[in-house]
This record gives C-alpha cells, structure tokens and sequence, in this order.
C-alpha cells in the first residue's frame, strides 16, 4: 500500500517570505500523480499543484512551486511570497495511475504571520 | 459555479438515527467517492464510484452505505451514527486525469 508523510505538523512563515513543507511517499509504482491541496479554515479542499511522475520538469503555478524528486519519493511544496491567505492545512496527496483511490498524508498546518 | 454540491452542510442526528448526506456534481465526471474527515486529520476514503462500480475501502465499517443512483449524484448513508460517526464529510469527483474536485462538505453532529 502506498503510503504519504508529512513530517511538519505545523509550520509558520513571515508574510511575504518564502516557505517549504515536506512530503515523502512510499511506493513500488511507476506511473502516478502527486498533488498538494489547500483546506481553509472553510473545510473547502482546493488543489493548489498536481505532478505527474513521468514528467521530470517540476509543476509551477503562480507562486507555488514542487521540488519532485522520483528517486528519494519526495514531493515538497515551495510557496513563494506568502500571503495571509495562504495560511491553512496543506495535504499532500498521492494517485496510483492504474487505481481511483488517492492517499493522503496527514496535513502540515501554516500560518502565515503579518 | 458550484461543481460539487453537498448538502446539507450540517446536519445534527441523534445517536443511532439512519442518516444520509447527499453528493451531486455537474461535471459529468465517472468517478465519485466519499471521504471522511475528523477534526485536524487528513481525509480517510471510505469508498467510491466508478460508474455504477462501487468500490468499498476494506476498513469502512459496514454502518457507512452509499448509493449512485446517476452519474450525478451520491449519498452516503449512515445506518446507525454513532458518537465517533461525528465528522466531516467529504465528497468530491474526479476527471479522466486524476484531478479530483471537492465539494464544501458536510459537517455532521451524533447527540
């Protein structure tokens, strides 16, 4: 089974900084997407990236950026002058390609400090 | 435009009183699962569709039921809610590429 870490439980960054929350994930699969999601303090899941393993080039959107390293299994997220509203639960998250069902890690907490 | 719709958004049941919290999605996607999620930890799957395919999560206990009746919509039934039932809910959809798409959830309350 796979399996999604997330070693932070909580991190914290000034506004306007930069900040990197880890995750490493255990599998014997080849092909599978990794994702990271955002949960407000609304509940809302919001996908913030998504990397396919078979692409070597790391995804970026907008200040958010991966550090996709297939051959250690990690999978960190880089935010890029953070703002207030950045502060949440970040999820990390990964999909087997041959399966439907996607495995979470257990969420690093951020707050964003003013 | 609300592409993954959950109500109610809360909803309060009394201990051993058979509820169901409803899923519905206008993004035609085949894919459709339900997730439960406890105060400050990540969302564990319990199940989900694929088409009419139901796909069971070996450790889901056998009070959580679901139903698809169509592409669009899901329900997931609780036959009898206990105490530690109490959480959030979580449905979301997912396209041919993976993405899955949330909706807001269904905070629940067992009294």
């Amino acid at each position: 089974a796979q399996t999604v870490t997330q070693s932070q439980p909580e991190m914290s960054v000034q506004e306007a900084e930069t900040v990197t929350l880890s995750c490493t994930y255990d599998t014997s699969e080849s092909d599978y997407y990794l994702f990271w999601y955002k949960q407000p303090p609304s509940r809302q899941m919001i996908l913030v990236i998504r990397q396919e393993a078979y692409k070597q080039q790391n995804a970026t959107e907008n200040r958010f950026s991966v550090n996709f390293q297939k051959a250690a299994k990690s999978f960190s997220l880089k935010i890029s002058d953070s703002q207030l509203g950045d502060a949440a639960m970040y999820f990390c998250a990964y999909r087997s390609a041959r399966r439907n069902d996607m495995r979470f890690g257990a969420g690093t907490r951020l707050t964003v400090k003013p | 435009d609300a592409m993954v719709i959950q109500n109610p958004r809360y909803q309060v049941t009394q201990f051993g009183k058979p509820v169901t919290l409803s899923c519905s999605q206008t993004l035609n996607h085949n894919v459709m699962y339900w997730y439960q999620q406890k105060s400050s930890q990540a969302p564990k799957l319990l199940f989900h569709y694929y088409d009419k395919d139901f796909n069971n999560e070996a450790d889901t206990p056998d009070n959580f039921q679901s139903r698809r009746p169509n592409t669009s919509f899901c329900f997931l039934d609780i036959r009898s809610p206990g105490l530690g039932d109490a959480a959030m809910y979580l449905c979301a959809t997912s396209s041919a590429t993976g993405l899955r798409y949330f909706g807001p959830g269904t905070r629940l309350t067992v009294t």
